[in-house]
């Protein structure tokens, strides 16, 4: 089977740098992906590592270690709008993929 | 360039009754998947369509079944409709040969609402 886990909650300041931290227990893995999701809204993708190592896209960051079955996304110089639900996904393959998604961190940023 | 469209956006059923969802996938896009997220919770896959076949499946028991067409669209179908399918379903599209990104994009998603 497979299980991802993720804190439940965090709250942060603006303008702070935040760490979601990702661990999964999965029979199959191909690469860890992190999604947000603002209320009422779709998952919108936003970082993907199929290797160990850093990936960095703007304000958001993602890290990979395949040996700890781990990964984080950093955001720095939170905004308000940040504030959203964020998952990490771990796919299965690269092509007929079967995607597994955390049950997700609520991420609140105060002034 | 369009995204991903979902039909409808909010349905609402009784118990016993038969649901279709409808999905287009993003432009240059023919691999469409479907999932499940009830409220608070993350995405729980369904099944992925590519070429019109069930090529990944989740699991989800036989009332959930789903179809894809040749212009890559995609429904999904759930008989017997009980209360514990109430949830927002989500299709989501990618390129089956897609950059190492593997990046998918999803639909606003139908809020199914079961009574």
């Amino acid at each position: 089977g497979q299980s991802l886990e993720q804190p439940s909650e965090v709250t942060a300041v603006e303008g702070a740098i935040v760490q979601i931290n990702c661990t999964y227990q999965t029979s199959g893995f191909y690469g860890l992906s992190w999604y947000q999701q603002h209320d009422g809204g779709a998952p919108t993708f936003l970082s993907y590592n199929g290797l160990d190592g850093l990936e960095e896209t703007g304000r958001f960051s993602s890290f990979l270690s395949r040996s700890d079955s781990y990964g984080y996304l950093l955001l720095q110089e939170l905004q308000m709008k940040d504030s959203a639900s964020y998952f990490c996904a771990v796919s299965d393959s690269g092509g007929y993929q079967k995607v597994t998604f955390g049950t997700g961190t609520k991420l609140q940023v105060i002034p | 360039d369009a995204g991903v469209t979902q039909s409808p956006t909010h349905l609402i059923k009784t118990r016993g009754q038969q649901v279709t969802l409808r999905c287009s996938p993003k432009s240059g896009h023919d691999t469409v998947s479907w999932y499940q997220q009830a409220l608070g919770q993350g995405p729980q896959f369904i099944f992925q369509y590519y070429e019109e076949e069930e090529r990944q499946r989740g699991n989800f028991p036989d009332r959930f079944s789903g179809h894809q067409f040749p212009n890559y669209s995609s429904e999904l179908n759930v008989n017997a409709l009980l209360l514990g399918d109430s949830a927002l379903y989500l299709c989501a599209s990618r390129h089956i040969a897609g950059t190492s990104e593997e990046t998918q994009y999803f639909g606003p998603g139908t809020r199914l609402l079961v009574l």
